[in-house]
């Protein structure tokens, strides 16, 4: 099946710094990916949805000057969370979906913590 | 809008129990439905998928029948392990044409615990 891998798989940073979480298709082309966040014991929750080459559009409620989101090719995806503050600790989710496909295949997440 | 109900959790199981947990959804347009497991601190996997109606999904024992009649896409496994303990969420999109593919929409997931 179609793999998708997220790195850093862990990462914890200081209060006001930017992290950047990498997402990557490894055996397919992507021509969307998803970021989902996903907090304890909960749902999934969609952030924003990126096509390869264009802005991503952002769910409402998502600050997409915070979240930035760039889709640079058809296998790569990155989520930076800038001046992350404690309350941006969470569960982030890639998933990538190709043509000809509605299956959306998930990244094995990355936990980030803000100190 | 589209949404997905789950049957609420936790749900506790002894091994070889049977297994069932309720799905239902509302949606416009014909929706394809998705069960996707989380195992402890992971991402999701794929479990089963069906596109259209009376399709029955299923893979490692679990299977989910696409019943437009009654919106629903019960998962069922007749004899779990302790090994299936994990989240299971449901899932629906509907395509959204073209090579932009519409967004999946979650239910609340559900908690299953398997004893030996």
């Amino acid at each position: 099946g179609a793999v998708v891998s997220q790195h850093p798989s862990r990462v914890i940073c200081k209060s006001g710094t930017s992290v950047k979480i990498e997402c990557r298709s490894l055996d397919f082309q992507a021509t969307t990916m998803f970021w989902y966040r996903q907090f304890p014991k909960q749902s999934l929750m969609l952030m924003a949805t990126s096509n390869e080459g264009s802005k991503a559009t952002y769910e409402q409620g998502v600050e997409k000057d915070k979240f930035l989101i760039n889709h640079a090719s058809l296998t790569l995806s990155t989520l930076t969370v800038t001046s992350a503050h404690p309350e941006d600790s969470s569960f982030y989710i890639c998933s990538a979906t190709g043509t000809a496909t509605d299956t959306q295949y998930f990244g094995p997440g990355t936990r980030l913590t803000v100190l | 809008g589209d949404s997905v109900t789950q049957m609420e959790g936790p749900v506790t199981l002894s091994e070889e129990a049977f297994l069932t947990i309720n799905c239902t959804y509302t949606a416009t347009g014909y929706p394809s439905l998705f069960w996707y497991v989380q195992y402890p601190g992971e991402g999701l996997q794929l479990l089963l998928k069906a596109t259209k109606a009376d399709d029955k999904g299923s893979n490692k024992g679990f299977e989910a029948t696409y019943r437009k009649e009654t919106t629903s896409f019960h998962l069922e496994k007749g004899s779990v392990q302790v090994s299936d303990s994990a989240v299971y969420f449901c899932a629906l999109t509907t395509n959204a044409g073209g090579t932009s593919y519409g967004k999946l929409t979650f239910g609340q997931g559900t908690i299953l615990t398997v004893h030996p």
